[in-house]
C-alpha cells in the first residue's frame, strides 16, 4: 500500500518559469492538503482540496499559485513566474476525512529550488 | 487554535527513555493534542494524538495532564533514528489546519 506519492522530489526552476508539483493521495483518500516549509521554518498550510473541489485556499498566495485535483490523477500544485522566494519545500498530505482526528498522512515533499 | 511551547533541543541516550514536554495552556475543551516527527529531508510522520485520557501506541505514549494545559511525548526506547523535530500540535478535531511550529530537536546520542 504505497503512501502519498510526491514528485518530483527536487526541482529546479529559473526564475520566470512554471513548477508544477504533483501529489498522488493515499489510496482511498479523497482529502488533498499542500503545505510549505522555507527554510528553518516550520510547514505553513496553503490549500485544502477535494476532488474537483477546492476547499480551502487561505493558504495560497494570491497571486502566481494555483492548485488542482482532478477526477482523475494527482493533484498539481502550479506556480508560475517563478521567484527565489518560492524556493522551499511543499509537502502534500492526504487523508480519509475532513478532520485531523485521524491524522495525516504525509509524502516526502518536492524541494523547490529557484535559481 | 491553541498556541504551543516547546524546548529548542533535547538530547537522549540511545535505549532510554525520550520525554518531550509541551505547554498548551490556552488549549480549548474540543482542542486534541497531536504529536508529528520530521525526520530531516522527510515529510512530517504522524506518531500520536489525544483529548484528555492518556493514549499510547506502537510508537509513543501520550501524558496529558488532568487540566490539559500541557502534555508529555514518551519514546519508550529512543534509538538514533528517532532524532528528529518533534512538533506538538493544538487543534480542534474538525479543523484540518495544522498549525506547526518550530518544534523540538530531539538528538538521540549513542
Amino acid at each position: 500500500n504505497a503512501g502519498v506519492m510526491q514528485n518530483p522530489r527536487h526541482l529546479v526552476r529559473r526564475r520566470g518559469q512554471e513548477a508544477r508539483l504533483r501529489c498522488s493521495p493515499m489510496k482511498g483518500h479523497s482529502h488533498v492538503y499542500w503545505y510549505r516549509q522555507l527554510p528553518e521554518e516550520g510547514l505553513k498550510f496553503m490549500v485544502y482540496l477535494q476532488k474537483e473541489n477546492i476547499i480551502d485556499e487561505s493558504g495560497m498566495p494570491k497571486e502566481r499559485f494555483s492548485a488542482e485535483f482532478p477526477k482523475e490523477g494527482p493533484s498539481i500544485l502550479r506556480i508560475q513566474q517563478v521567484v527565489r522566494g518560492d524556493s522551499a519545500a511543499y509537502f502534500c498530505a492526504s487523508s480519509l476525512r475532513d478532520t485531523s482526528n485521524y491524522g495525516y498522512t504525509f509524502g516526502s515533499g518536492t524541494r523547490l529550488t529557484v535559481v | 487554535d491553541a498556541k504551543t511551547t516547546q524546548p529548542t533541543s533535547m538530547d537522549c541516550a540511545e535505549g532510554r527513555a525520550a520525554n518531550l514536554p509541551c505547554n498548551h495552556s490556552t488549549i480549548s475543551g474540543n482542542e486534541y493534542v497531536y504529536w508529528y516527527r520530521q525526520i530531516h529531508s522527510q515529510g512530517p510522520q504522524y506518531i500520536i494524538h489525544g483529548l484528555k485520557n492518556n493514549e499510547t501506541n506502537e510508537m509513543a505514549s501520550l501524558i496529558i495532564t488532568e487540566d490539559r494545559k500541557s502534555s508529555t511525548l514518551i519514546l519508550p526506547h529512543a534509538t538514533l533514528r528517532d532524532t528528529a523535530v518533534y512538533y506538538c500540535i493544538a487543534e480542534g478535531g474538525s479543523n484540518y489546519k495544522l498549525t506547526f511550529g518550530k518544534g523540538t530537536l530531539l538528538t538521540v546520542n549513542p
